[in-house]
C-alpha cells in the first residue's frame, strides 16, 4: 500500500530536550516536505527537499533541522524544542515536477512543556 | 509571495442540504493548481478535489465541485447532499508551477453538517 508513515503518532516532551520525527515513503517521490499546523493558521511548510541530499528551508524553519541521505526517508529533528513548538506536524510527498495529489502522513501531536 | 484566504472560520448545513465554501487566493502567476483538502477528526490529510488554472471548466468529484473564477481569483467548493461523513475542517490550497512546488495553505474551514 502506498503510504507515507509518521512516527511516533504523539510525543510529549520538555522543553530543550533533542527529539526526532521520522517519516518515510515507500512511493519512491522526489519531494517531499515538513509542515506544522496550527489553530487558526492552516499548514505552513517548514522545510522541503527535492530530492536525496537537497533540502531548504520553507516559511517557518526556525528552530528545526533535516536530513535527506536516503530517498524514503525525511526526519525533522528538533534540537532544543521549546513551547511554541507545539503542534500538529504533517509530513507529505509528491513525484518530483508533478502538481498532483501530495501525500500526507497521519500526523504527529507534539507537546512540549 | 501567494496567499489563500479563507473567510469563514466555521459553517454548518443540514443533512442533504448543498453548502459552499468560499476561497480567494492572490498571485501573479498564470500557472498554477488549486486543491481543497478534508481533514476530519482523525486528522488525516484527505484530497477533495483538484483544478488546474489553465482549464476553464470546472471540476468536479461526485458530490463536490468547485467554482473556479480565474479572473477575480476565486475557488469556492460546493458539496452537494451534504452527509453526517462531510463533517471536517476543509482548507483551500495553492501551487504554482516552478522548482519549488509548495503548497500554500488557507486557514481552513470547519465545516460542521447536522443530522
Amino acid at each position: 500500500e502506498a503510504q507515507v508513515t509518521q512516527n511516533p503518532r504523539y510525543l510529549i516532551t520538555v522543553t530543550g530536550k533533542k527529539l526526532t520525527v521520522t517519516c518515510s515513503q515507500n512511493m519512491n517521490h522526489e519531494y517531499m516536505s515538513w509542515y506544522r499546523q496550527d489553530p487558526g493558521l492552516g499548514l505552513r511548510q517548514i522545510y522541503y527537499s527535492m530530492n536525496v541530499e537537497v533540502t531548504d528551508k520553507g516559511d517557518v524553519p526556525e528552530g528545526y533541522k533535516v536530513s535527506r541521505k536516503e530517498k524514503r526517508n525525511f526526519p525533522l529533528i528538533l534540537e532544543s524544542p521549546s513551547p511554541n513548538q507545539t503542534s500538529l506536524y504533517f509530513c507529505a510527498s509528491r513525484r518530483s515536477k508533478s502538481y498532483n495529489e501530495q501525500f500526507f502522513g497521519p500526523g504527529t501531536r507534539l507537546t512540549v512543556l | 509571495a501567494q496567499t489563500v484566504t479563507q473567510s469563514q472560520p466555521e459553517m454548518s448545513v443540514q443533512e442533504a442540504e448543498t453548502v459552499t465554501l468560499s476561497c480567494t487566493y492572490d498571485t501573479s502567476e498564470n500557472n498554477y493548481y488549486l486543491f481543497w483538502y478534508k481533514q476530519p477528526p482523525s486528522r488525516q490529510m484527505i484530497l477533495v478535489i483538484r483544478q488546474e488554472a489553465y482549464k476553464q471548466q470546472n471540476a468536479t468529484e461526485n458530490r463536490f465541485s468547485v467554482n473556479f473564477q480565474k479572473a477575480a481569483k476565486s475557488f469556492s467548493l460546493k458539496i452537494s447532499d451534504s452527509q453526517l461523513g462531510d463533517t471536517a475542517m476543509y482548507f483551500c490550497a495553492f501551487i504554482k508551477g516552478g522548482s519549488n512546488y509548495k503548497l500554500t495553505f488557507g486557514k481552513g474551514t470547519l465545516l460542521t453538517v447536522n443530522p
